[in-house]
Protein backbone atom coordinates (compact mmCIF):
# COMPACT_ATOMS: atom_id res chain seq x y z
CA UNK A 1 0.00 0.00 0.00
CA UNK A 2 1.10 3.51 -0.74
CA UNK A 3 -1.11 5.09 2.30
CA UNK A 4 0.93 7.49 4.02
CA UNK A 5 0.71 7.23 7.78
CA UNK A 6 -0.40 9.88 10.38
CA UNK A 7 0.31 10.33 13.79
CA UNK A 8 -1.30 11.28 16.32
CA UNK A 9 -4.56 8.59 15.51
CA UNK A 10 -6.53 10.74 17.82
CA UNK A 11 -5.78 14.39 19.74
CA UNK A 12 -8.00 15.56 22.53
CA UNK A 13 -7.39 19.18 23.38
CA UNK A 14 -8.70 21.86 25.01
CA UNK A 15 -9.86 24.96 23.04
CA UNK A 16 -7.24 27.24 23.07
CA UNK A 17 -4.58 25.15 22.75
CA UNK A 18 -2.84 24.24 19.50
CA UNK A 19 -2.84 20.96 17.45
CA UNK A 20 -0.18 19.37 15.46
CA UNK A 21 -0.84 16.71 13.41
CA UNK A 22 2.38 14.91 11.79
CA UNK A 23 2.17 12.90 8.13
CA UNK A 24 4.87 10.69 6.68
CA UNK A 25 4.50 9.64 2.85
CA UNK A 26 6.07 6.95 0.88
CA UNK A 27 7.29 8.04 -2.44
CA UNK A 28 8.17 11.38 -4.44
CA UNK A 29 5.39 13.76 -4.35
CA UNK A 30 4.42 17.10 -6.29
CA UNK A 31 2.83 18.40 -3.91
CA UNK A 32 0.96 18.00 -0.23
CA UNK A 33 -2.38 18.75 0.94
CA UNK A 34 -4.18 18.41 3.85
CA UNK A 35 -7.92 17.76 3.94
CA UNK A 36 -10.69 18.57 7.26
CA UNK A 37 -13.48 16.45 7.12
CA UNK A 38 -16.39 16.77 9.49
CA UNK A 39 -17.87 13.19 10.84
CA UNK A 40 -19.88 11.65 7.91
CA UNK A 41 -19.49 14.30 5.37
CA UNK A 42 -16.86 15.57 2.83
CA UNK A 43 -13.50 16.55 2.58
CA UNK A 44 -12.78 20.26 2.80
CA UNK A 45 -9.88 21.14 1.28
CA UNK A 46 -7.27 22.84 3.89
CA UNK A 47 -4.34 24.17 2.26
CA UNK A 48 -1.70 22.87 -0.79
CA UNK A 49 2.20 22.98 -0.12
CA UNK A 50 4.43 22.35 -3.38
CA UNK A 51 7.56 19.76 -2.93
CA UNK A 52 9.83 22.62 -3.15
CA UNK A 53 7.97 25.01 -0.59
CA UNK A 54 9.04 23.98 3.18
CA UNK A 55 6.67 26.41 4.93
CA UNK A 56 3.35 27.56 4.12
CA UNK A 57 0.15 29.69 6.16
CA UNK A 58 -3.24 30.50 6.15
CA UNK A 59 -5.32 31.67 8.77
CA UNK A 60 -4.36 29.93 11.77
CA UNK A 61 -3.11 27.21 9.75
CA UNK A 62 0.85 26.51 9.64
CA UNK A 63 2.21 23.70 6.73
CA UNK A 64 5.35 22.06 6.90
CA UNK A 65 7.06 20.03 4.52
CA UNK A 66 10.20 18.19 4.59
CA UNK A 67 10.64 16.17 1.63
CA UNK A 68 13.66 14.76 2.42
CA UNK A 69 12.05 12.66 5.77
CA UNK A 70 8.80 12.61 3.40
CA UNK A 71 7.15 13.96 6.03
CA UNK A 72 4.83 16.93 6.97
CA UNK A 73 3.05 18.62 9.25
CA UNK A 74 0.06 20.87 10.46
CA UNK A 75 -0.02 23.06 13.30
CA UNK A 76 -3.86 24.77 14.57
CA UNK A 77 -3.29 27.52 16.70
CA UNK A 78 -5.47 28.64 19.36
CA UNK A 79 -7.85 25.66 18.22
CA UNK A 80 -11.90 26.43 19.10
CA UNK A 81 -14.49 23.72 19.37
CA UNK A 82 -15.38 24.14 16.06
CA UNK A 83 -11.87 22.26 14.45
CA UNK A 84 -13.23 18.92 16.06
CA UNK A 85 -13.12 17.24 12.73
CA UNK A 86 -10.59 14.14 11.45
CA UNK A 87 -7.53 16.06 9.27
CA UNK A 88 -5.89 13.92 6.58
CA UNK A 89 -3.15 14.44 4.53
CA UNK A 90 -3.16 13.50 0.98
CA UNK A 91 -0.52 13.57 -1.88
CA UNK A 92 -0.07 13.38 -5.40
CA UNK A 93 2.42 12.88 -7.80
CA UNK A 94 1.92 14.56 -10.82
CA UNK A 95 -0.20 17.49 -9.57
CA UNK A 96 -2.95 17.57 -12.13
CA UNK A 97 -5.72 15.89 -12.05
CA UNK A 98 -3.80 12.65 -10.42
CA UNK A 99 -4.73 10.75 -7.75
CA UNK A 100 -4.35 11.29 -4.55
CA UNK A 101 -3.02 9.21 -1.92
CA UNK A 102 -5.00 9.84 1.52
CA UNK A 103 -3.02 9.20 4.80
CA UNK A 104 -4.45 7.44 7.72
CA UNK A 105 -6.22 10.42 9.58
CA UNK A 106 -6.17 12.38 12.66
CA UNK A 107 -9.32 12.60 14.91
CA UNK A 108 -9.27 15.54 16.41
CA UNK A 109 -11.26 16.80 19.68
CA UNK A 110 -11.49 20.13 20.84
CA UNK A 111 -13.28 20.97 24.07
CA UNK A 112 -14.66 23.38 26.02
CA UNK B 1 -15.09 28.15 -5.71
CA UNK B 2 -14.99 24.98 -7.95
CA UNK B 3 -18.07 22.54 -6.78
CA UNK B 4 -18.63 18.93 -6.99
CA UNK B 5 -22.06 17.79 -6.14
CA UNK B 6 -22.68 14.25 -5.39
CA UNK B 7 -26.07 12.69 -5.01
CA UNK B 8 -27.58 10.98 -3.21
CA UNK B 9 -26.16 11.86 0.51
CA UNK B 10 -27.42 8.98 1.97
CA UNK B 11 -29.18 5.33 0.48
CA UNK B 12 -30.22 2.47 1.71
CA UNK B 13 -30.63 -0.40 -0.29
CA UNK B 14 -31.54 -4.04 -0.11
CA UNK B 15 -28.95 -7.00 -0.42
CA UNK B 16 -29.24 -7.80 -4.43
CA UNK B 17 -30.01 -4.36 -5.92
CA UNK B 18 -28.42 -1.74 -7.19
CA UNK B 19 -27.40 1.47 -6.38
CA UNK B 20 -26.19 4.08 -8.62
CA UNK B 21 -24.32 7.34 -7.20
CA UNK B 22 -23.80 10.62 -9.46
CA UNK B 23 -21.07 13.43 -9.12
CA UNK B 24 -21.75 16.51 -11.01
CA UNK B 25 -19.15 19.10 -11.43
CA UNK B 26 -20.99 22.09 -11.13
CA UNK B 27 -19.05 24.71 -12.71
CA UNK B 28 -16.50 23.55 -14.74
CA UNK B 29 -15.42 20.65 -16.59
CA UNK B 30 -14.10 17.94 -15.52
CA UNK B 31 -12.23 15.04 -18.12
CA UNK B 32 -10.97 12.64 -14.88
CA UNK B 33 -13.17 12.29 -11.63
CA UNK B 34 -12.27 10.56 -8.91
CA UNK B 35 -14.08 7.47 -6.86
CA UNK B 36 -12.47 7.11 -3.27
CA UNK B 37 -14.57 4.77 -0.47
CA UNK B 38 -14.37 4.92 3.01
CA UNK B 39 -14.83 2.61 5.90
CA UNK B 40 -16.01 3.92 9.52
CA UNK B 41 -12.73 5.67 11.09
CA UNK B 42 -10.50 5.04 8.26
CA UNK B 43 -9.20 6.78 5.58
CA UNK B 44 -9.75 7.67 1.80
CA UNK B 45 -9.36 4.65 -0.45
CA UNK B 46 -8.85 5.07 -4.58
CA UNK B 47 -10.91 2.64 -6.39
CA UNK B 48 -11.16 4.11 -9.77
CA UNK B 49 -10.72 6.87 -12.14
CA UNK B 50 -13.28 7.98 -13.88
CA UNK B 51 -12.26 9.36 -17.86
CA UNK B 52 -15.01 10.84 -19.79
CA UNK B 53 -15.36 9.34 -23.07
CA UNK B 54 -13.34 5.73 -21.91
CA UNK B 55 -13.10 2.85 -19.89
CA UNK B 56 -12.52 3.64 -16.08
CA UNK B 57 -9.37 2.46 -14.60
CA UNK B 58 -9.68 0.03 -11.87
CA UNK B 59 -7.61 0.26 -8.73
CA UNK B 60 -5.66 -3.26 -7.61
CA UNK B 61 -8.49 -5.13 -5.60
CA UNK B 62 -11.67 -3.40 -7.11
CA UNK B 63 -14.15 -5.51 -9.09
CA UNK B 64 -15.09 -3.43 -12.68
CA UNK B 65 -18.34 -5.55 -12.93
CA UNK B 66 -19.30 -4.72 -9.82
CA UNK B 67 -18.67 -0.95 -9.54
CA UNK B 68 -20.00 0.46 -12.27
CA UNK B 69 -18.49 3.32 -13.73
CA UNK B 70 -20.04 5.76 -16.46
CA UNK B 71 -18.67 9.64 -17.46
CA UNK B 72 -21.03 10.30 -20.25
CA UNK B 73 -20.21 13.93 -20.33
CA UNK B 74 -17.21 16.38 -18.87
CA UNK B 75 -19.65 17.66 -15.63
CA UNK B 76 -20.72 14.44 -15.11
CA UNK B 77 -19.57 10.37 -13.83
CA UNK B 78 -22.00 7.81 -12.20
CA UNK B 79 -20.87 4.85 -10.03
CA UNK B 80 -23.29 1.96 -9.89
CA UNK B 81 -22.97 -0.25 -6.85
CA UNK B 82 -24.36 -3.53 -8.74
CA UNK B 83 -25.87 -6.36 -6.85
CA UNK B 84 -25.18 -4.58 -3.48
CA UNK B 85 -24.02 -6.69 -0.66
CA UNK B 86 -24.02 -5.59 3.27
CA UNK B 87 -20.17 -5.40 3.19
CA UNK B 88 -20.51 -2.67 0.13
CA UNK B 89 -22.04 -0.46 3.16
CA UNK B 90 -19.48 2.26 3.76
CA UNK B 91 -19.15 5.95 2.46
CA UNK B 92 -17.97 6.75 -1.16
CA UNK B 93 -17.15 10.11 -2.42
CA UNK B 94 -15.89 11.46 -5.56
CA UNK B 95 -13.40 14.15 -6.76
CA UNK B 96 -12.18 16.38 -9.22
CA UNK B 97 -9.20 18.66 -10.19
CA UNK B 98 -9.60 22.54 -11.21
CA UNK B 99 -6.11 23.57 -12.26
CA UNK B 100 -3.90 22.51 -8.91
CA UNK B 101 -6.81 21.78 -6.51
CA UNK B 102 -9.05 18.58 -5.85
CA UNK B 103 -12.10 19.18 -4.63
CA UNK B 104 -14.41 16.61 -3.07
CA UNK B 105 -18.46 15.84 -3.70
CA UNK B 106 -20.25 16.03 0.02
CA UNK B 107 -19.97 12.04 -0.27
CA UNK B 108 -22.96 9.18 -0.19
CA UNK B 109 -23.58 7.00 2.40
CA UNK B 110 -24.67 3.60 1.06
CA UNK B 111 -26.03 1.10 3.65
CA UNK B 112 -27.03 -1.99 2.35
CA UNK B 113 -29.50 -4.20 4.00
Amino acid sequence: SQQGEEDPQALSIQEGENATMNCSYKTSINNLQWYRQNSGRGLVHLILIRSNEREKHSGRLRVTLDTSKKSSSLLITASRAADTASYFCATDRTGTASKLTFGTGTRLQVTL
Amino acid sequence: GAVVSQHPSRVICKSGTSVKIECRSLDFQATTMFWYRQFPKQSLMLMATSNEGSKATYEQGVEKDKFLINHASLTLSTLTVTSAHPEDSSFYICSAWMNTEAFFGQGTRLTVV
